[in-house]
């Protein structure tokens, strides 16, 4: 079965650092892979997503990610945070040649970004 | 509307009761998801629709849950007999097709269900 294990479950940094989220998934079958990003009050939105081609995807907000297959991991990075960055964000994968095509979430990191 | 849709954005009920949480997918998505997040955790996988049928509902947790999707558009999860370990945000999430947009889903702002 697939999972999907985040680190880091509270990350707080300074306004201009560098962030960079741990995710590695288990399976071992061609995947999709997403980043979903919750702010506070607000529903889950799409950051970014890996479904083929170059490794190094980048999202909104400046945010990027880079598969690595022979780690199974899907780190998110951003060079300088910002306050606004303060959110939930959530690993996920998902397999394209399942029927079901339902996502899988890790546990979340929480980021708080001191201004 | 722009977005996915659900109602009541607040559910709160005693245990035992029944209650029916609605979703409103986005125009024209054929594919629905219902997760349950619960608190510290990620979202998790309940049940799908493609169009009117429940493709997979793996995720249900026993048979007091179950859902529908009757006109292939809204849908309802409905749980009966509610025990306090059933609270938690209902989530909905719908997606154009498959194949093409590699399953991107579009979550709805989710329902929070209080079992008391």
């Amino acid at each position: 079965a697939q999972s999907v294990s985040q680190h880091n479950h509270h990350v707080i940094l300074s306004e201009a650092a560098s962030l960079e989220l741990g995710c590695n998934y288990s399976y071992g079958g061609t995947v999709n892979l997403f980043w979903y990003v919750q702010y506070p009050g607000q529903h889950l939105q799409l950051l970014l997503k890996y479904f083929s081609g170059d490794p190094l995807v980048k999202g909104i907000k400046g945010f990027e990610a880079e598969f690595i297959k022979s780690k199974f991991s899907f780190n998110l990075r951003k060079p300088s945070v910002q306050w606004s960055d303060t959110a939930e964000y959530f690993c996920a994968v998902n397999d394209p040649h399942s029927s079901a095509s339902k996502i899988i979430f890790g546990s979340g990191t929480r980021l708080s970004i001191r201004p | 509307g722009a977005g996915v849709s659900q109602t009541p954005s607040n559910k709160v009920t005693e245990k035992g009761k029944y209650v029916e949480l609605r979703c409103d997918p986005i125009s024209g998505h054929t594919a629905l998801y219902w997760y349950r997040q619960s608190l510290g955790q990620g979202p998790e996988f309940l049940i799908y629709f493609q169009g009117t049928g429940a493709a997979d509902d793996s995720g249900l947790p026993n048979d007091r849950f179950f859902a529908v999707r009757p006109e292939g558009s809204v849908s309802t999860l409905k749980i009966q007999r509610t025990e306090r370990g059933d609270s938690a945000v209902y989530l909905c999430a719908s997606s154009p097709s498959l194949a093409r947009t590699g399953n991107e889903q579009f979550f709805g702002p989710g329902t929070r269900l209080t079992v008391l």
